[in-house]
């Protein structure tokens, strides 16, 4: 059974930096063709793909945020961490984390965490 | 980017109905289209993959069609649990994007 859970704190300050870690179980991130996503929604809002490790280590952001993200894994303890800088309130979200199906030609998520919700506020 | 553009934004339906959503993607993207299910409050579930393949354990009334650049999920024999919202995916290109959402609501 495949299994994702989001953690990180719920409050961020402006110009900080949030740390989310999603730490999986039931598949291995060495296996080909897998990877982890980090999704977002803002209330109220659609959902915004942010960026995606896969298990060849190759990394892919969201242009719109790249310069703020930085997704990283650590397959001997089943983890991937992404960290946001300098946020702003704009960055309140629920935060996911998502297995990734990954190939050549397609991405998709078919396991989902529960979702992480931070705020950012002074 | 290669948006992706939902339409209705929002459905009215009964229970017994049959509900079509389109999805339109800006580029072509072959087949490379998933459909997600999202209720308050959880985190979105996927339903179709490929633009016609059923995820596991998703009941046969959903199903998906199209190719290119238009897409449609239907849900036939509406039932309670069906009334939620529902985003499409192209999931052929980065950055991966989402449509804006439906949400199908009781009539």
């Amino acid at each position: 059974q495949v299994t994702l859970r989001e953690s990180g704190p719920a409050l961020v300050k402006p110009t900080q930096t949030l740390t989310l870690t999603c730490t999986f179980s039931g598949f291995s991130l060495s296996t080909s063709g897998l990877g982890v996503s980090w999704i977002r929604q803002s209330p109220g809002k659609a959902l915004e793909w942010l960026a995606l490790i896969d298990w060849d280590d190759d990394k892919y952001y969201n242009p719109s945020l790249k310069p703020r993200l930085t997704i990283s894994k650590d397959t001997s303890k089943n983890q991937v961490v992404l960290t946001v800088t300098n946020v702003d309130p704009v960055d309140a979200a629920t935060y996911y984390c998502a297995r990734t199906l990954s190939t050549v030609t397609t991405n998709w998520f078919d396991s989902w965490g529960q979702g992480a919700l931070v705020t950012v506020s002074s | 980017d290669i948006q992706v553009t939902q339409s209705p934004s929002f459905v009215s339906a009964s229970v017994g109905d049959t509900v079509t959503i389109t999805c339109r993607a800006a580029h072509g993207i072959s087949s490379w289209l998933a459909w997600y299910q999202q209720k308050p409050g959880r985190a979105p579930k996927l339903l179709i993959y490929d633009a016609s393949r059923l995820q596991s354990g998703v009941p046969s009334r959903f199903s998906g069609r199209g190719t290119g650049m238009d897409f449609t999920l239907t849900i036939s024999n509406l039932q309670p649990e069906d009334f939620a919202t529902y985003y499409c995916q192209q999931a052929n290109s980065f950055p991966l994007t989402f449509g804006g959402g439906t949400k199908v609501e009781i009539k």
